[in-house]
């Protein structure tokens, strides 16, 4: 029973450019949650998803940064002109039901802007 | 006030004795509460979930609520050098946001031995 599958586990980017994460739920899971953890620095959340809707999205910085959850296909974030302060690792977890379940975590994707 | 709140330590504990981790929440209403253990650049690591006031077991882990008091505790039996981690103490928003986990700052373990 595969976990939560996020890809790629390590991207490199350089100031200007655009980042695409990718996140595959568990099997059964429908609610998609975004974190991003910045150096020595707590876990924040950023989006919460379910297929086709974006159910909250105030941890989201208003500009540059998006999220999906398409009917078919994993959830995207996307980040666009990237600069050297979204460097981070961004997590995404999936829970099976509403928010207030149980939340398991992907093993992440870490981002470094050059 | 954050609305989630861990020591940050480190706690180190010596092998075999008890660690005990706290946490409060600033949200009178919340119902569910989670713990996660990160290992250094891995991560999150569900190990516990609770719902209602007293204790849960599981393992060498014990989980303690006290909703009257905001107050939500860990703690970890026999420890052993593999628990040294940082511990994320977890809580979910309000009804209209329950998804948006508010995570503490983490409470950093190390087990000498």
């Amino acid at each position: 029973n595969a976990g939560v599958m996020q890809n790629p586990r390590h991207l490199v980017r350089r100031r200007g450019q655009e980042a695409r994460l990718r996140c595959s739920p568990m099997k059964g899971h429908s609610h998609v949650y975004w974190y991003r953890q910045l150096p020595e620095e707590g876990l924040k959340f950023m989006v919460y998803l379910q297929k086709e809707n974006i159910i909250d999205e105030s941890g989201m910085p208003k500009e540059r940064f998006s999220a999906e959850f398409p009917k078919e296909g994993p959830s995207i974030l996307r980040i666009q002109q990237v600069v050297r302060g979204d460097s981070a690792a961004y997590f995404c977890a999936s829970s099976p039901t509403s928010g207030s379940d149980e939340q398991f975590f992907g093993p992440g994707t870490r981002l470094t802007v050059l | 006030q954050k609305e989630v709140e861990q020591n940050s330590g480190p706690l180190s504990v010596p092998e075999g004795a008890i660690a005990s981790l706290n946490c409060t929440y600033s949200d009178r209403v919340s119902q569910s509460f989670f713990w996660y253990r990160q290992y250094s650049g891995k991560s999150p690591e569900l190990i516990m979930s609770i719902y209602s006031n007293g204790d849960k077991e599981d393992g060498r882990f014990t989980a303690q609520l006290n909703k009257a008091s905001q107050y939500v505790s860990l703690l970890i039996r026999d420890s052993q050098p593999s628990d040294s981690a940082t511990y994320l103490c977890a809580v979910p928003g309000r009804r209209d946001s329950w998804g948006k986990f508010q995570f503490g700052a983490g409470t950093q373990v190390v087990v000498t031995p």
